[in-house]
């Protein structure tokens, strides 16, 4: 079993629908909690990060941590036609090193 | 700045040959991984340089051998290809002073082993 848990989807939604997306997680020592988005055909590009638990918000964007559920949340607001594309959970421990362990990745469609 | 820059963006090999990805970064970075992506799979760690002159294994190493030629560079080469290493190729860099989570991607290399 993988460290990090995401559902794959695909996760299609009506434009300005408010997303959720999850991933959940079995290391108990991970503290850094991201979310990548990825276009298709392009490399993944970091959203948003956070330290250990609580909410974090950045525009649409709010990303959620419940270090007691092992489980994260991303929320995007009024959802657009370009935020379809994948979205990938990734997380560490402090004093892992350089890895990070990424969840597969939610494809998020946004129809209009 | 052209961020992370990763070359070839398509390969076509027959089993049992060679090549080299070539991966540079302009950003000044003391860390470069190696990630590959695949279906269902998520992305998985190859090999990772922590700074230039140090080089490890991640999760999948099997198969590959990397060089940090210098800050800026850092190449993966498969020495024998096998079909298994059909995949997309990712090469990401980091910097301390802005954590270790914070990754930049390059472009991806999509090599298919035939």
């Amino acid at each position: 079993q993988k460290e990090v848990e995401q559902d794959p989807g695909p996760l299609s939604v009506p434009e300005g629908a408010i997303v959720s997306l999850n991933c959940t997680y079995s290391n108990s020592a991970f503290q850094y909690f991201m979310w990548y988005r990825q276009y298709s055909r392009k490399g993944p590009e970091l959203l948003m990060y956070t330290y250990s638990s609580g909410n974090k918000e950045d525009g649409r964007f709010t990303a959620q941590v419940d270090k007691s559920s092992k489980y994260i949340s991303l929320f995007i607001r009024d959802s657009q036609p370009s935020d379809s594309a994948t979205y990938l959970c990734a997380m560490s421990a402090l004093g892992s090193g350089y890895a990070l362990n990424f969840g597969k990745g939610t494809s998020l469609l946004v129809t209009p | 700045n052209a961020g992370v820059t990763q070359t070839p963006k398509f390969q076509v090999l027959k089993t049992g040959q060679s090549m080299t990805l070539q991966c540079a970064q302009d950003m000044n970075h003391n860390s470069m991984y190696w990630y590959r992506q695949d279906p269902g799979m998520g992305l998985r760690l190859i090999y990772y340089s922590a700074s230039e002159g140090t080089t490890d294994k991640g999760e999948v190493p099997n198969g590959y051998n990397v060089s940090r030629l210098n800050k800026r560079e850092f190449s993966l080469r498969l020495e024998s290809a096998a079909p298994s290493q059909t995949s997309v190729y990712f090469c990401a860099s980091s910097s301390p002073d802005r954590g270790v989570y914070e990754q930049y991607f390059g472009p991806g290399t999509r090599l298919t082993v035939t």
